[in-house]
């Protein structure tokens, strides 16, 4: 099946430091990339998503970037809080709206 | 989220037993989900749904059904022939296929084998 490949899976970052999660997808067609966040025996939450049409988002302290060709996308988060501590994941939409997951990245903000 | 409804939220199932998991979603969506999630892991897709009466085969389906009879409303059954159903199950929606759209989660439920 299509594969999202996440790194790193774990993640320990100071209070204030950036921090960058990558994704790499297998179908060049896959035109949608959302990331979640996911707290402890919670559901995974939007936090920002981009489309094939775009290269770089950013929403305050959050962006990602895309790089179509070689098929890889990144969250980047920049000045980290405590409260950003998290698991992460990253999901292309494939054909016929088939959503795939990355294996995720726990994110440690020490403060 | 609040338009995505699972339930139950805690089920314990005993050796050789089916249950069903129930979603439902009045947010119109076209586009239905199930996930596993076990302990610390990611996400993988068991069941997806396009449309009514149609469904396709996750990376995981071995051991669990589903059916799509309306338009909002996708329930798992997790049958005997799955022998390590215990795991936190979500289920998803989102709009259509050429929009793109948000994949919104419901809550989730959790399912142990006793």
């Amino acid at each position: 099946g299509e594969n999202v490949e996440q790194h790193p899976s774990t993640l320990s970052v100071q209070e204030g430091d950036s921090a960058v999660i990558k994704c790499t997808y297998s179908d060049s067609a896959s035109n949608y990339f959302p990331w979640y966040k996911q707290e402890l025996g919670k559901r995974p939450q939007l936090i920002i998503d981009i489309r094939s049409n775009v290269g770089e988002k950013k929403d305050q302290r959050i962006a990602v970037t895309l790089n179509k060709t070689a098929k890889h996308f990144s969250l980047h988060i920049t000045e980290t809080q405590p409260e950003d501590s998290a698991v992460y994941f990253c999901a292309a939409r494939y054909n016929n709206n088939d959503m795939r997951f990355g294996a995720g990245t726990r994110l440690t903000v020490k403060p | 989220d609040g338009g995505i409804t699972q339930s139950p939220k805690y089920l314990f199932r005993k050796e050789g037993q089916n249950v069903t998991l129930s979603c439902e979603q009045n947010l119109n969506h076209d586009a239905m989900y199930w996930y596993r999630q076990d302990p610390g892991q990611g996400l993988r897709l068991i069941y997806y749904s396009q449309i009514v009466n149609d469904f396709q085969k996750g990376d995981i389906a071995e051991g669990y059904s589903v059916s799509r009879e309306k338009k909002e409303s996708f329930p798992l059954t997790v049958t005997s022939a799955q022998k390590n159903p215990t795991a936190f199950y979500l289920c998803a929606s989102t709009h259509d296929r050429s929009s793109g759209n948000t994949i919104y989660f419901g809550e989730g439920s959790w399912l142990t084998v006793v």
